[in-house]
């Protein structure tokens, strides 16, 4: 069981703006960068977003990242067909002196 | 930009021991401020964090592994490396190295533990 908790699905249609949330705690989302992840099944985690709110280069600006206290977001905005993927998000927990996934929200672009 | 290339037996034995070699491009292993990670999914499911090493060899592994798991580095090759000891079929997964911290992975390595 993921100690940082994400809804296991979400949905929309294209054109829309979806927002996928990651729970976590103050050991982890409370005091470290959040980052959130795109899986694309058979293929590599791809970065969308790191430190909470920044976009690695070639990442479209209709992804978004925020936080507020020991929770995080993920927003979609200008939804495509090919946004439909598994998304992750991931911080460092201090507590465990590791790194925590949550267990992934599978996005389905109806 | 770093790269990272997974490298290992695609099929283990249960009760034996899994050796998996992570090589790093593009960066000086022995110089990143960032750990150097590992990270599974088994078939189907999310992704579970393994280990972490500091370049100056500090060692984070996951409490529910941590028994039988050890990484290490290779300075003189530039690598890192996964060892798992004792697997059973519950360790089938894609296993991935990564710099977490700077949202790097590898494209992952397929295992299967089967006799």
């Amino acid at each position: 069981q993921s100690v940082l908790t994400q809804p296991p699905s979400a949905s929309g249609t294209p054109g829309q703006r979806v927002t996928i949330s990651c729970s976590g705690s103050t050991s982890n989302i409370g005091s470290n960068n959040v980052y959130w992840y795109q899986q694309v099944p058979g293929t590599a985690p791809k970065l969308l977003i790191y430190d909470d709110n920044q976009r690695p280069s070639g990442v479209p600006d209709r992804f978004s990242g925020s936080k507020s206290g020991t929770s995080a977001s993920l927003a979609i905005s200008g939804l495509r067909s090919e946004d439909g993927a598994d998304y992750y998000c991931a911080a460092w927990d201090d507590s465990l002196s590791g790194w925590l996934f949550g267990g992934g929200t599978k996005l389905t672009v109806l | 930009q770093v790269q990272l290339q997974e490298s290992g037996p695609g099929l283990v034995k249960p009760s034996e021991t899994l050796s998996l070699t992570c090589t790093v491009f593009g960066d000086s292993i022995s110089s990143n401020i960032y750990n150097w990670d590992w990270v599974r999914q088994s078939p189907g499911k999310g992704l579970e964090w393994i280990a972490s090493m500091s370049h100056s060899g500090g060692t984070y592994y996951s409490p529910s592994l941590k028994s039988g798991v050890t990484i290490s580095l290779d300075t003189s090759k530039n690598q890192f490396s996964l060892r798992l000891t004792s697997v059973t079929a519950a360790d089938t997964a894609v296993y991935y190295c990564a710099l977490l911290a700077g949202g790097i992975w590898g494209q992952g390595t397929m295992v299967t533990v089967s006799s």
